[in-house]
């Protein structure tokens, strides 16, 4: 059974600062992976992926890699009330399927 | 807007009815995909189709069924469904089913009654 795991949250971060969420996977060869955003009621958007190690960097987010650790992140710099929602993680594993996680949800607090 | 369009977006049926649900994309994508999402569990992938063709049956009962008539155009057929299958289903799309990022559409939220 491959596995992606996320901590549900709440994460609460105060508006301004950096928000740090977190994916583990369990499935060594998983080749590429992506963050959605998802507001409640609505469908999930993609925002990042990311398919090697290291850091990649769009405005306000970066999405880091780390294949040995099997740790992916999702920083939010100058977190704003705006990106409260919940963050989805998915991975590509070594079958060419799609996993998602259960979602860390984020608050911002003005 | 995504260019996956999912109607209808909200849907109340009993559980003898018979309904269908639709999804209809405007990428140019070749694979599509039915989620299901419950409170407090993850996604749950429940059907794929690549090029009009079911690549992946994720165990789902019987009770839902699937259609694919073109690259564009998805379907899932509903009929005696249990209140426990009230969820939001979510339609998505790529340009190939092995592990490109997928745009998904608004969803239709079912309740079964």
């Amino acid at each position: 059974q491959k596995e992606v795991e996320q901590n549900s949250g709440p994460l609460s971060v105060p508006e301004g600062a950096i928000a740090s969420l977190n994916c583990t996977y369990s499935d060594r060869g998983s080749q590429s992976f992506f963050w959605y955003r998802q507001y409640s009621g609505k469908s999930p958007e993609l925002i990042m992926f990311i398919y090697s190690n290291g850091d990649k960097e769009d405005g306000r987010f970066t999405a880091q890699l780390n294949k040995a650790s099997q740790y992916v992140s999702l920083l939010i710099r100058d977190s704003q009330p705006s990106d409260s929602a919940t963050y989805l993680c998915a991975v590509n594993d070594s079958y060419q399927k799609v996993t998602f996680g259960i979602g860390t949800k984020l608050q911002v607090i003005p | 807007e995504t260019g996956v369009t999912q109607t209808p977006r909200h849907l109340v049926m009993g559980m003898t009815n018979k309904k269908s649900l639709k999804c209809e994309q405007h990428l140019g994508h070749n694979a599509m995909y039915w989620y299901k999402q419950s409170a407090k569990k993850p996604l749950e992938l429940m059907f794929v189709y690549n090029f009009k063709e079911q690549t992946e049956n994720n165990s789902v009962p019987s009770r839902f069924s699937p259609e694919c008539p073109n690259s564009s155009h998805l379907f899932l057929h509903l009929h005696t469904l249990q209140p426990e299958d009230s969820a939001l289903y979510l339609c998505a799309s790529s340009q190939d089913s092995g592990g490109d990022e997928q745009y998904f559409g608004p969803g239709t939220r079912l309740t079964v009654t």
